[in-house]
């Protein structure tokens, strides 16, 4: 099984639904994050975690909710999702140190018609 | 604030063409990471290096090689003989220690083609 596992891969939906992307991972790691891909635009963070009690916004957090349900798990939210959030998202993992990589997971691909 | 920038959006040399990617950063920080990811047209983002703010020293592995240079705030990376393979989107990132999270500002991505 892979560290870091999202799912779904693939998601298309309808504007104005509310979705969720989750993310697990086995590497113990309490700090996850979700970042967002857009062409053009590299990685933008959304949320962050330090641990399940400790939930931070990044740079783009409008539109978006997440929830950490245990140290392993990490959802994100679309509360009523619209066209500009297609996007591919990643979910991602490191340790405490500084300097520690990141582990991501291989992403979703969300798309809102 | 911390930013990262890969001027380069595309790429595009023919197969065993050494190719540079460049990579500058601003940080007010005295200790930072530089890291190097790979982006291939599967979609995954596979990690290449990290490099510290204390360690210019050059780094070859392969076919690949990295050069940190803290004077001109750039970490650029080479590929020597490129390969169809290499073709990928490429992001260079920077470690941001603040709150105690370290967090990732990546830069924008350059998209390298090599062609057969």
């Amino acid at each position: 099984d892979a560290d870091v596992t999202q799912t779904p891969r693939n998601r298309i939906t309808k504007t104005g639904k509310r979705i969720m992307l989750e993310c697990s991972q086995t590497k113990g790691h309490d700090r996850m994050y979700w970042y967002r891909q857009d062409p053009g635009l590299g990685l933008q963070l959304i949320y962050y975690s330090f641990d399940v009690k400790d939930i931070n916004k990044g740079e783009i957090s409008d539109g978006y909710s997440v929830s950490r349900q245990a140290q392993a798990k990490f959802s994100l939210s679309l509360e009523s999702a619209i066209p500009n959030q297609t996007a591919l998202y990643f979910c991602a993992t490191s340790d405490p140190g500084q300097g520690a990589g990141y582990t991501f997971g291989s992403g979703t691909r969300l798309t809102v018609v | 604030a911390q930013k990262v920038t890969q001027a380069q959006t595309e790429i595009s040399v023919v197969e065993k063409e050494d190719v540079t990617l460049d990579c500058v950063y601003e940080t007010r920080d005295t200790t930072y990471y530089l890291f190097w990811y790979k982006q291939p047209p599967s979609g995954e983002l596979v990690f290449l290096i990290r490099r510290n703010s204390f360690d210019e020293q050059n780094e070859i592995s392969g076919r690949y090689s990295w050069n940190f240079q803290k004077s001109t705030s750039s970490f650029n990376f080479t590929i020597t003989a490129s390969q169809v393979v290499d073709s990928a989107v490429y992001f260079c990132a920077l470690s941001e220690a603040r709150q105690g999270a370290q967090k990732l500002v990546f830069g924008q991505g350059t998209r390298l083609t090599i062609n057969p």
